[in-house]
């Protein structure tokens, strides 16, 4: 069954690194999501992406979160000064449509900030 | 803005019996979905169920069935028979389908453990 990976699963860095999460999305889905959770928090909504560009974004991705799909098959999330906040889980997520389609997560990447 | 509301922060059930997770949501859409998803401690997020707001008849997927009632804005999942590996968060959240929003708000989330 096909389904969304992620790495690393684990990321540890020191704050005011830039960190970039990886994700593969499923191979016949259009639409991509990150969304995180900080430990013992609900689930976040970052930013939806489609057909090469934000479709839409929340108040928590700021300037300093950027997302890029480089080729056919990656679809990334970069932080470029990670702050001791930005420590929690990310996940990624990829629907074949928008609207009601459902969206398959990826196991999460798990990101510590020193 | 839509909201979603899961007040249980714990469950306890024993093993083989069904249990019922609360669910309930606001929102001014017309046309909108519900999904709920388990996160076991390893931390992925797992698609169970998913119902939209003009089904007619509450979605089933194996030992998984969601009591929606619309008017009270509510969807509860109910697990049936319950198992050990069923011991999880459970997270309820909503996506509206107008206005071109295509994110997934959720709720809390509640924690399930099942008993042996």
């Amino acid at each position: 069954e096909p389904e969304v990976t992620q790495t690393p699963s684990h990321q540890v860095t020191q704050m005011g690194q830039e960190v970039i999460l990886r994700c593969v999305p499923i191979s016949n889905h259009l639409y991509f999501y990150w969304y995180r959770q900080i430990l013992g928090q609900k689930v976040e909504f970052l930013v939806s992406f489609y057909n090469n560009e934000i479709s839409e974004k929340s108040e928590i991705f700021d300037d300093q979160f950027s997302v890029e799909r480089p080729d056919g098959s990656n679809f990334t999330l970069k932080i470029r000064s990670t702050k001791l906040e930005d420590s929690a889980m990310y996940f990624c997520a990829s629907s074949e449509l928008a609207g009601a389609d459902t969206q398959y997560f990826g196991p999460g990447t798990r990101l510590t900030v020193l | 803005a839509q909201k979603i509301t899961q007040t249980q922060p714990g469950m306890f059930v024993q093993e083989k019996e069904a249990v019922t997770l609360d669910c309930t949501y606001d929102t001014s859409d017309q046309s909108y979905g519900l999904f709920w998803y388990k996160q076991p401690s390893s931390g992925e997020m797992i698609f169970l169920i998913y119902q939209g707001s003009y089904d007619e008849q509450n979605a089933t997927e194996g030992r998984y069935s969601l009591n929606f009632q619309k008017a009270r804005k509510s969807a509860n999942l109910v697990i049936s028979a319950s198992q050990l590996g069923d011991s999880a968060m459970y997270f309820c959240a909503m996506r509206a389908h107008q206005g071109g929003s295509e994110k997934l708000v959720f709720g809390k989330g509640m924690k399930l453990t099942v008993n042996p």
